[in-house]
């Protein structure tokens, strides 16, 4: 089974920076997927990782330790927009579901 | 390319009766999976179908089935509903493209379930 987890919420001012973190505990790893859900929409795809270290979007970067089992999504430079709920999410070996965290809502506040 | 499409968006049933809700994938994704969203459990994985075969499937009872036709599109159907059966109710397309390092999943707008 998976166990994933990540804070419930987290608030930041606009401009600032904000630190997401996933813990993972699974059966097995091919990759961890980071999913952003504005209230009353579908989740819509930011990040993939399956080696360690940082991948970087623009002014979004997640990174990934497998041997620790943690992920986290780093959001610069925040915006009013970035006011949403970010999933985390597993893909076990040869799966193709992905088993998501509970998620946490971020606040941007002016 | 058109996105995934959850029909209807909003649905509203007593306890007993049954719902069918359907999802067509985006044009060339051959795989389908449907998820619960719910505040308390976050999404839930429900099962997912590759070429007509369903090839996963979550924790949930008998009464949440599911097919997909030809073409990928997709039902999931749920019998004898309970008021816990209220959600959202999120289906996902992918591509599935072996030359991709990752192939992401494409979230419709969803179909939100109401049981009274």
């Amino acid at each position: 089974g998976q166990n994933i987890d990540q804070p419930t919420e987290m608030t930041a001012t606009e401009g600032a920076i904000v630190q997401i973190n996933c813990t993972y505990q699974t059966s097995g790893f091919n990759g961890l997927f980071w999913y952003q859900q504005h209230a009353g929409e579908a989740p819509t795809f930011l990040s993939y990782n399956v080696l360690d270290g940082l991948e970087e979007k623009g002014r979004f970067s997640s990174f990934l330790s497998r041997s620790k089992g943690y992920s986290y999504l780093l959001l610069k430079e925040l915006q009013m927009k970035d006011s949403a709920s970010y999933l985390c999410a597993v893909r076990p070996y040869n799966d193709y579901k992905l088993s998501f965290g509970a998620g946490t809502t971020v606040t941007v506040r002016a | 390319k058109a996105g995934v499409t959850q029909t209807p968006r909003y649905l509203i049933k007593t306890r007993g009766q049954q719902v069918t809700l359907s999802c067509s994938p985006i044009s060339g994704h051959r795989s389908v999976s449907w998820y619960q969203q719910t505040p308390g459990q976050g999404l839930q994985f429900l099962f997912e179908y590759f070429s007509e075969t369903q090839r996963n499937k979550g924790n949930f009872p008998g009464r949440f089935s599911g097919r997909q036709f030809s073409n990928s599109r997709s039902e999931m159907n749920v019998s004898t509903l309970e008021l816990g059966d209220s959600a959202l109710y999120l289906c996902a397309s992918q591509a599935l493209d072996r030359d991709r390092i990752y192939n992401e999943q494409f979230f419709g707008p969803g179909t939100r379930l109401t049981v009274l």
